[in-house]
């Protein structure tokens, strides 16, 4: 198993761009998130997702926007991309029902917004 | 806001036991102690988690209060490759909604120095 994986690595925005951060898991898990991790900062939950055609709001989702159409994926869109945005993404995957429902996460893509 | 109290950073010699505190006195009955590590630039690990009974895996072992106010995470033989920043987390385990969600503090940074 690939685990969870993330596409791109990194990359350079303009403000007011948008772009995809895609992410992938192969464990058949349920459940999906997507964290922010700003410099010297925990991460901060953005949007999760408990299944396929369910997503709703963490802690700070404004200027992002999430879909989960298939157990597989969960991409996560910046529309108007801001200098605010600029953080580290990562993304992660938890099995309902696991004895533990740890979470496994993604390796991250670094986003600068300039 | 994270639930959790935990030193800024601590330093320890390589092949020593590394004992990391984390203070939760406002725990809840149905909320479980989960630790996280962060090696630099890479995604968050899970190590470990308990209710109220002491816990050990191949990685660590957790020893939790018998009030649960407080627990520190053991390291017994720490290398350099365990230097990165350790999560202590409140959580409830299994649960469906936001509840079950991880919120992560600026955790401890953990020196292992030769």
């Amino acid at each position: 198993n690939a685990g969870v994986t993330q596409t791109p690595k990194f990359r350079i925005l303009k403000i007011g761009q948008s772009m995809t951060l895609q992410c992938t898991q192969d464990m058949n898990h349920n459940y999906m998130y997507w964290y922010r991790q700003d410099p010297g900062m925990g991460l901060k939950l953005i949007y999760y997702s408990v299944g396929a055609g369910i997503t709703d709001k963490g802690e700070v989702p404004n200027g992002y926007n999430v879909s989960r159409s298939t157990t597989e994926d969960f991409p996560l869109r910046l529309e108007l991309a801001a200098p605010s945005q600029t953080s580290v993404y990562f993304c992660a995957s938890s099995s309902q029902g696991s004895g533990d429902n740890e979470q496994f996460f993604g390796p991250g893509t670094r986003l600068t917004v300039l | 806001d994270a639930k959790t109290t935990q030193p800024p950073s601590m330093d320890c010699a390589e092949g020593r036991a590394a004992n990391l505190p984390c203070n939760h006195s406002t725990i809840s009955g149905n909320e479980y102690v989960y630790w996280y590590r962060q090696i630099h630039s890479q995604g968050p690990q899970y190590i470990i988690h308990g209710l109220k009974n002491n816990e050990t895996n191949e990685m660590a072992s957790l020893i939790i209060t018998e009030d649960r106010k407080s627990s520190t995470l053991i390291l017994p033989h720490a290398t350099l490759r365990d230097t990165a920043v350790y999560y202590c987390i409140v959580r409830v385990r299994n649960y469906g909604g936001s509840q079950g969600n991880l919120i992560f503090g600026k955790g401890t940074k953990l020196s292992v120095k030769p």
